[in-house]
């Protein structure tokens, strides 16, 4: 069964806080990314990976960076939280073969910022 | 303009009965388009893909229409268990997908 996972489900930080939010997927996909989701916004992607050690900014990076030094885990980074960034944070990673794609997303980690 | 537009609802609807909603993009360029559901505070998964030709998957029928950029969903004899967020995504590439903020779809007994 596919999976996803990321580290934490709920987390709370204090503003100015470096924060590591860690996303891991068994399927042996090369793309990940990282959105973050809040009301009436939908989902907006910060950043994304197509490889190992490659990202690409996303719509919203600012304020955030990422890592992926192995092909299973991609990481988000807030440097310095603030209060802005307390939202829900979504990890995906996706299938694609020949115009068919599937992304699959982790279960989420819901950050508060205070 | 966003990418995606979703008219957010709810639609509140007893079971049984039938919902149709929605979602236009203002890319003309979009290449792949699905249906994703979003149960409360968990993670989207997907529904289904939408083809041109429409596509049915149960009791559940997707539509596309290039030349009015939208594409549709509809639910025939609702379930409880259909009460979700719906959420819209076009992709114009491997790595650009634009998500709709959602429609919430509510079934009631």
């Amino acid at each position: 069964d596919v999976k996803v996972t990321q580290s934490s489900r709920y987390l709370v930080k204090r503003t100015g806080e470096k924060v590591f939010l860690e996303c891991v997927q068994d399927m042996d996909h090369e793309n990940m990314f990282w959105y973050r989701q809040d009301p009436g916004l939908g989902l907006r992607l910060i950043y994304f990976s197509y490889d190992v050690k490659m990202k690409e900014k996303g719509d919203i990076p600012e304020g955030y960076s990422v890592s992926r030094e192995k092909k299973e885990r991609f990481s988000l980074i807030l440097e310095s939280a603030s209060t802005n960034q307390t939202s829900m944070y979504l990890c995906a990673s996706i299938w694609n073969a020949g115009g068919v794609y599937e992304q699959y997303f982790g279960p989420g980690t819901r950050l508060t910022v205070t | 303009r966003k990418e995606v537009e979703q008219d957010p609802g709810p639609f509140n609807v007893p079971e049984g009965a039938t919902v149709a909603f929605n979602c236009t993009y203002s890319n003309s360029a979009s290449q792949s388009f699905f249906w994703y559901r979003q149960d409360c505070r968990k993670e989207p998964k997907l529904l289904m893909s939408v083809y041109s030709s429409g596509n049915e998957d149960g009791r559940f029928t997707a539509q596309l229409n290039r030349a009015s950029q939208y594409i549709s969903l509809l639910i025939r004899d609702s379930k409880l268990s259909d009460s979700a967020t719906y959420l819209c995504v076009v992709t114009v590439n491997d790595y650009k997908l634009s998500f709709g903020a959602g429609t919430t779809v509510t079934v009631r007994a």
